[in-house]
Formats: structure tokens, sequence, C-alpha cells
């Protein structure tokens, strides 16, 4: 089974800066990466697909990037609504579909 | 804007069944997967089930313990939990994604809380 590592655990950022987050796999998965966004008591919010394709309605200001095993979400300026917690997911090698662990997105 | 309805919150004490349902209605051609989030956790694949509901794939972690049911002709899908333990308190819920042809997960139910007590 793939494992899925984010880092860092936790991000601190002031409004206005930009966020970098990382998300590796275990083994190769080509594209077969997604992000997710979620805050307190929200239901997980699909943000990027196939690595680097934004859903719909997603600003501009996110993006991803990467392939094959390493893979990036850049926020380029945070706002304030974008403190949450972001995950990634791998559906390459499914099933299982397996998610990373996490990353909080908190205000420095 | 929500496209899966699931069931209400639901308390359970432990070694107990919990039947927790997702209408899919509008999903007849998708597969719906269920994950789940304890409380301060990640996100959890728990498995999934195929359009016609005679085929489902659970993550190993719960194979023995979860049945992924559907019935077409209510377009209702359900997930059931046996033999609950404290650590199950979770919460649940149903996925799908945007298009048959797609693999990730782009639309979510709102989640049932299931809490395992004695």
């Amino acid at each position: 089974e793939i494992v899925m590592t984010q880092s860092p655990a936790t991000l601190s950022v002031s409004p206005g800066e930009r966020a970098t987050l990382s998300c590796r796999a275990s083994q190769s998965i080509s594209n077969n990466l997604a992000w997710y966004q979620q805050k307190p008591g929200q239901t997980p919010r699909l943000l990027i697909y196939g690595a680097s394709t934004r859903a719909t309605g997603i600003p501009a200001r996110f993006s991803g990037s990467g392939s094959g095993s390493e893979f990036t979400l850049t926020i380029s300026s945070l706002q304030s609504e974008d403190f949450a917690v972001y995950y990634c997911l791998e559906y390459y090698n499914w099933p299982p579909w397996t998610f990373g662990q996490g990353t909080k997105v908190e205000i420095k | 804007q929500v496209h899966l309805v699931q069931s209400g919150a639901e308390v359970k004490k432990p070694g107990a069944s919990v039947k927790v349902s997702c209408d899919a209605s509008g999903y007849t051609r998708y597969f719906i997967h269920w994950v789940r989030q304890a409380p301060g956790q990640g996100l959890e694949w728990m498995g999934i089930i195929n359009p016609t509901g005679d085929t489902t794939n659970y993550a190993r972690k719960f194979q023995g313990r979860v049945s992924m049911t559907r019935d077409t002709s209510t377009s209702i899908v359900y997930m059931e939990l046996n033999s609950l333990r404290s650590d199950d308190t979770a919460v649940y819920y149903c996925a799908t994604s945007d298009s048959p042809a797609n693999w990730y997960f782009a639309l979510w139910g709102r989640g049932t809380l299931v809490t395992v007590s004695s």
C-alpha cells in the first residue's frame, strides 16, 4: 500500500504571505493526486486534482505541482479564510485510497 | 451545496452496530466511498461500492466488520459497522467523484457523527 507523507505538520504563516505544503508518496503515483481543504466542523473541499488542475470555483492563488512521488500545494498570498487543514489524497493504485496525515496552516 | 444527504447522528454502546445511510440520488452511475474522521484526526478511507451495488472493496482495517450496500431502487447507500469500539467514534462521510470516470473525491455528504460510549 502507498504511504502519503505530508510536511510540515503545522505551518505558521502571516496573512499575505506564501504557503508551501508538501506531500510525498512512498512510490510513484504519476499525477494521481488531489488536495483538500478542511475547516473546523466542515466537510473537506476539493482544491486540486490531477496534481495541478484547480477544481471548479477554486481561487487562482491555489496551485498544485509535482508528479511521480513529490507534490506541492502553494497558496500564493494567504487570506484569512485559507487558515485550515490541508490533506493530499493519492488515487493511483487503488484500492485503497490513501490520504496524507494533513498539514495545519495557522496564523503566525 | 450538498449533493449527498446522510442520516443523522447516532449514539451506540460498545459492541453494537451502526448503519449510516447516504442518499445518492442523481449519482446512480457513480461509485460511492465511505471515509471517516475521528475527533481531531485525519481522513481515513473505509471502502467503496460500485453503481450496481454488487461489488465492494473494503480497507484491510475494516474487513470483517464493515458492510456497504446499495439499494438501487431508492438510490440509498448504506454503511454498517459492527462490533463498535470507542475508537470508532468519528464522523463518517460518503463521497463520490464529479464524473464516473474520475477517482478522486469531489462531492461529500455533510457527515454523520457516530459516538460510541457506554
